[in-house]
């Protein structure tokens, strides 16, 4: 699993409230992502970064902001949580694979934190 | 957009190979072709992946056509476990992977 955990795994609130969802990696990786994904769909991809503080906006990142003040943590924020981003929330890092030969790069994803916005 | 077509499900008896196809006509060179799977609400899980030459591991196996426009995954033997939604996702590995996920085959293992 990469040493990824996601917290809270559940969390009910209410529009209009802040929220905060942690991931958190064990291993160093450079790159961690933020999916989401909704019933029937595949995920997308709403923020990543690729090191401390370096950010950038993916798929559908409008109601998020992100940040990353550590290399093992990577934060998504919603400012104000609409009925729209209730969903499925997953972390991922990427994670080289056969190193020593020519690299390429596997996704590991979190367990995923089940938002619902009442 | 996904850069890649596949049949929405496919039913496969236990013991059985699996095969799952996916179209990918406007890959380009540089872009690696990747399989996961999702089973249940779980994250998705790292199968195989390739850029030109067939592959295999301890998992599955990944034939691609000579002229990159598809590819099918093989579970040579299928088992219940093997029930998950597949999908077949097409990038460049360097730098950031962003992944454009389609809706994925969800492949049922049946006893």
């Amino acid at each position: 699993d990469a040493g990824i955990t996601q917290s809270p795994r559940h969390k009910v609130t209410e529009t209009g409230t802040p929220v905060t969802l942690r991931c958190h990696q064990t291993e160093n990786h450079r790159y961690m992502y933020w999916y989401r994904q909704d019933p029937g769909h595949g995920l997308r991809l709403i923020h990543y970064s690729y090191g401390v503080k370096d950010t950038d906006k993916g798929e559908v990142s409008d109601g998020y902001s992100v940040s990353r003040s550590k290399t093992e943590d990577f934060l998504l924020t919603l400012e104000s949580a609409t009925s729209s981003q209730t969903s499925v929330y997953f972390c991922a890092i990427s994670a080289p694979l056969n190193p020593g030969q020519v690299i390429t790069y596997e996704q590991y994803f979190g367990p995923g934190t089940r938002l619902t916005v009442t | 957009d996904a850069k890649t077509t596949q049949p929405p499900s496919m039913d496969c008896a236990e013991g059985r190979a699996a095969n799952l196809p996916c179209n990918h006509s406007t890959i380009s060179g540089n872009e690696y072709v990747y399989w996961y799977r999702q089973i249940h609400s779980q994250g998705p899980q790292y199968i195989i992946h390739g850029l030109k030459n067939n592959e295999t591991n301890e998992m599955a196996s990944l034939i691609i056509t000579e002229d990159r426009k598809s590819s099918t995954l093989i579970l040579p033997h299928a088992t219940l476990r093997d029930t998950a939604v597949y999908y077949c996702i097409v990038y460049i590995i360097q730098g950031a992977q962003k992944l454009v996920f389609g809706q994925g085959t969800r492949l049922t293992i049946n006893p």
